[in-house]
């Protein structure tokens, strides 16, 4: 079974500067899909970024990038230039066939 | 586009009544539906996976006869908590995937907080 850990349950940052998330996954399978989604307080889930395993280069959303090590089952988001707004859960999670989520982290943006 | 509706936003009922969640895809066809399970300040549980036209597919651990899961057109899935008690109340999640393929992105509903008394 596929199993999704987000070691950092709670991290903060100041705003405008970067902060990284951390994420490492098990799995048997070679083809799957990795994603980041952000739960604000209204608990909506909101996609922030999407890579696929077979995908070697990293994915990039505007202020959001990924780093992802297939061998070392890792997939950590950056957060640049951090902003209010960004404060939320994030989750980290695996996809194939269904999608599992990590604990989550829980993410302050300081004045 | 792809917009997924979560029916009630909330419901409080008492213990022993039967409490049905809409989930509708409004501009999409969704053959697969999941459905979780989400509690205060934790992660989100994979309870089921709703497809069109069969019987769902539940995750070890939740209770088939308990909640029952309906998926009878290609835009609407259901989620019924039969004889809710206190421990069921929890913040439940549809999600759909767009085109039948369930390696797309999915999308979320807006979630329903349920309240047993």
């Amino acid at each position: 079974a596929q199993t999704v850990t987000q070691s950092q349950p709670e991290m903060s940052v100041q705003e405008a500067e970067t902060v990284t998330l951390s994420c490492t996954y098990d799995t048997s399978e070679s083809n799957y899909y990795l994603f980041w989604y952000k739960q604000p307080p209204s608990r909506q889930m909101i996609l922030v970024i999407r890579q696929e395993a077979y995908k070697q280069q990293n994915a990039t959303e505007n202020r959001f990038s990924v780093n992802f090590q297939k061998a070392a089952k890792s997939f950590s988001l950056k957060i640049s230039d951090s902003q209010l707004g960004d404060t939320a859960m994030y989750f980290c999670a695996f996809m194939n066939g269904k999608l599992i989520f990590g604990q989550g982290t829980e993410l302050s943006v300081k004045p | 586009g792809a917009v997924v509706s979560q029916h009630p936003s909330w419901v409080i009922c008492k213990s022993g009544t039967s409490v049905k969640i809409e989930c509708r895809s409004l501009d999409f066809q969704a053959t697969t539906m999941f459905w979780y399970r989400q509690f205060p300040k934790q992660s989100l549980m994979l309870m089921a996976t709703s497809n069109e036209g069969s019987k769902a597919t539940y995750e070890q651990g939740v209770e088939k006869d308990k909640f029952l899961i309906n998926h009878a057109s290609l835009t609407l899935s259901t989620l019924t908590v039969t004889s809710a008690h206190p421990e069921d109340s929890s913040f439940y999640i549809c999600s759909a995937a767009k085109d039948g393929s369930t390696n797309e992105k999915l999308f979320f509903g807006s979630g329903t907080q349920l309240s047993v008394l």
